[in-house]
């Protein structure tokens, strides 16, 4: 029963360098959603899908592109890193927004530094 | 200003200590109310949800809504040492239809706890 599974669990970067995230979840849940969690910043929103083939920008989602390509895949894309996307990025998924709570599930979570 | 606050510690009590844990919020379309925990270098669990206002209890936590006052609180009772964790308060509005902002989350920027024997 693995939930949400993240790739890579650490990542160090150069500036300028590109990279991508994997999550994958194997709920069947409809919604899948990207964070960033820094110190004193608490958990912020980048993008998220409300369905296969869909994404939407969320709080924070300059330099980050995402595609849902597949309903059990999200992917977050870094195409040009810069050192304040040093981060711990956390994947969620819930089963959608249509039931009366969104219960999200989350990754373990993927560091990330950019030197 | 945010629109949930929470109050990011860090705070420290000794193992049987009763804890509170609290956010304030601006937002009176939030109806449910959630607490996450996280252990350390983990992605938060949801450990807690309630709905518009009153209390819940499960085991040795209890969570409670005030919407007058636009309050919510976790009390841990008899806490203990593998109750060390950040505890993340986050709250959403009813979703009534589909649409690309519906049903978001809104963490505070969550409480460090210590519990030590």
């Amino acid at each position: 029963n693995a939930g949400v599974t993240q790739t890579p669990k650490f990542r160090v970067l150069k500036t300028g360098q590109s990279m991508t995230l994997l999550c994958a979840q194997d709920m069947n849940h409809e919604y899948m959603y990207w964070y960033r969690q820094d110190p004193g910043m608490g958990l912020r929103l980048i993008h998220y899908s409300v369905g296969e083939g869909t994404t939407a920008k969320g709080e924070v989602p300059d330099g980050y592109n995402v595609s849902r390509l597949k309903k059990q895949n999200f992917l977050l894309g870094l195409e040009s890193a810069a050192p304040s996307q040093t981060s711990v990025y956390f994947c969620a998924s819930s089963v959608g927004t249509d039931l009366r709570v969104n219960i999200q599930y989350f990754g373990a979570g993927t560091r990330l530094s950019v030197l | 200003q945010k629109e949930v606050e929470q109050d990011p510690g860090p705070l420290s009590v000794p193992e049987g200590a009763i804890v509170s844990l609290n956010c304030t919020y601006s937002n009176s379309a939030f109806q449910y109310f959630m607490w996450y925990r996280q252990y350390s270098r983990k992605g938060p669990e949801l450990l807690m949800y309630t709905y518009s206002s009153g209390n819940k209890e499960d085991g040795r936590f209890t969570a409670q809504v005030d919407k007058s006052s636009k309050y919510i609180s976790l009390f841990i009772r008899d806490s203990q040492p593998s109750d060390s964790a950040t505890y993340l308060c986050a709250m959403s509005a009813l979703v009534l239809g589909r649409g690309s902002t519906l049903g978001r989350l809104y963490f505070g920027r969550g409480t460090q706890l210590t519990v030590w024997p």
